[in-house]
């Protein structure tokens, strides 16, 4: 009865390379939200959508492109990955739509590693 | 633009002893508040939210946090705190206007508890 998932947890790969992470929640939530952690813990929003429509987009380099195939996934796939990009990718989802009150809950969490 | 400020970058604390953590924030509107905690190798789970109302906000595990409007403060407290409390906590805000529920976080403040 998971409520936000992430796949996979730990991802490792060669710079270069193109990879995916998929989020899926469970909530019944209108709206996904993708999270970068960088090593020192800082967390920033990258992008989010509300039923399948880009809502956010951060100042984010284009080799990075969300995809909502339903309002319960948000999937990330990254090209040409750099070693930059090594970094905590989390997914969170909430109801906005209906409510004001934006209470977000969180995945576990992908952690990204670029050799 | 918004921004949030967590003062305490690192504290330690022994058992028993009492926490504040500091947040402040920099938006002129009406606001959601938010501290999250993620525990190590955790997701980020929720602790305290604050809406409207009552600004003393009661939270899980003897948590809280007060809304000083004035300050543009939502500072986090707990009497006694354990050993298991220790963590990264996170102060966010939301726009109440903002139609996409973008949260703007603080740079987290690592929490070590001595037993």
């Amino acid at each position: 009865d998971t409520a936000v998932s992430q796949t996979p947890k730990y991802l490792v790969t060669q710079m270069g390379n193109d990879k995916s992470i998929k989020c899926e929640q469970n909530l019944g939530h209108d709206t996904m939200y993708w999270y970068k952690q960088d090593s020192k813990k800082f967390l920033k929003i990258m992008f989010s959508y509300n039923n399948k429509e880009l809502i956010i987009n951060e100042t984010v380099p284009n080799r990075f492109s969300p995809k909502s195939p339903d309002k319960a996934h948000l999937n990330l796939h990254i090209n040409s990955l750099e070693l930059g990009d090594s970094a905590v990718y989390f997914c969170a989802s909430s109801q906005i739509m209906t409510s004001h009150y934006n209470e977000q809950f969180f995945g576990p969490g992908t952690r990204l590693t670029v050799l | 633009a918004q921004s949030v400020s967590q003062h305490n970058h690192h504290v330690i604390l022994s058992e028993a002893a009492s926490l504040e953590l500091g947040c402040n924030y920099s938006y002129g509107g009406t606001v959601n508040l938010f501290w999250y905690v993620q525990y190590p190798g955790q997701h980020l789970q929720l602790l305290l939210k604050y809406f409207s109302g009552d600004p003393l906000v009661k939270g899980i595990k003897g948590f809280e946090a007060e809304f000083i409007k004035s300050k543009f403060s939502f500072n986090l407290r707990k009497p006694s705190v354990q050993w298991s409390d220790t963590a990264e906590y996170f102060c966010a805000v939301n726009a109440r206007s903002s139609n996409t529920g973008k949260l703007i976080f603080g740079q987290g403040t690592t929490l070590q508890v001595k037993p």
